[in-house]
């Protein structure tokens, strides 16, 4: 079965900086997709980025980019230029290609905070 | 982009009533709709999935007779909380996919409370 590990609980940046949050995963499958959510306050699940794993490029939506390393098995989200509304839980999530019935597997989560 | 709704968005009742909650997808037809339980800081647990017109997949130590899901066609499912006690008391959120290429899109959740 795959697992997703986060491995920093809680993060924190200052305004306007840039942090990277961790997430490492482990699976036999050469194909899947990997996913960033991000849950704030609200608790609304909200999509941050995708990566399929047959894309050598790293994603990127606006500030938000990832470091893909497949070889690795490793998926870290880099947010840049943080704002005070990028605060909330980031959940790392990984996705069987051909996913049928197969929901998303989840990690621990991180929770970040940004500093004024 | 693609929809769910989800209530109610909070209820709270009394010990040994039964509660349902509604997940509905609005723009798109849901093949599979997904059930997860959330605690406080912790991550999302899934309870359970379920495909239009078949019995639900429940995961291991999830009740299904507590736990009852209904996906009765492919806009509607939904999780009926039966004789809810204080312990059910949690942040139930639903998500929902259409083919099995497509994204997850949840729900916005439901904060259920048992006095």
């Amino acid at each position: 079965a795959q697992t997703v590990t986060q491995s920093q609980p809680e993060m924190s940046v200052q305004e306007a900086e840039t942090v990277t949050l961790s997430c490492t995963y482990d699976t036999s499958e050469s194909d899947y997709y990997l996913f960033w959510y991000k849950q704030p306050p609200s608790r609304q699940m909200i999509l941050v980025i995708r990566q399929e794993a047959y894309k050598q490029q790293n994603a990127t939506e606006n500030r938000f980019s990832v470091n893909f390393q497949k070889a690795a098995k490793s998926f870290s989200l880099k947010i840049s230029d943080s704002q005070l509304g990028d605060a909330a839980m980031y959940f790392c999530a990984y996705r069987t290609w051909n996913s049928g019935n197969t929901p998303l597997v989840f990690g621990k989560g991180t929770r970040l905070s940004v500093i004024a | 982009g693609a929809v769910v709704s989800q209530h109610p968005s909070w209820v709270i009742c009394k010990s040994g009533t039964s509660v349902k909650i509604e997940c509905r997808s609005l723009d798109f037809q849901a093949t599979t709709m997904f059930w997860y339980r959330q605690f406080p800081k912790q991550s999302l647990m899934l309870m359970a999935t379920s495909n239009e017109g078949s019995k639900a997949t429940y995961e291991q130590g999830v009740e299904k007779d507590k736990f009852l899901i209904n996906h009765a066609s492919l806009t509607l499912s939904t999780l009926t909380v039966t004789s809810a006690h204080p312990e059910d008391s949690s942040f139930y959120i639903c998500s929902a996919r259409g083919l099995s290429n497509q994204p997850q899109h949840f729900g916005d959740g439901t904060r259920l409370s048992i006095l």
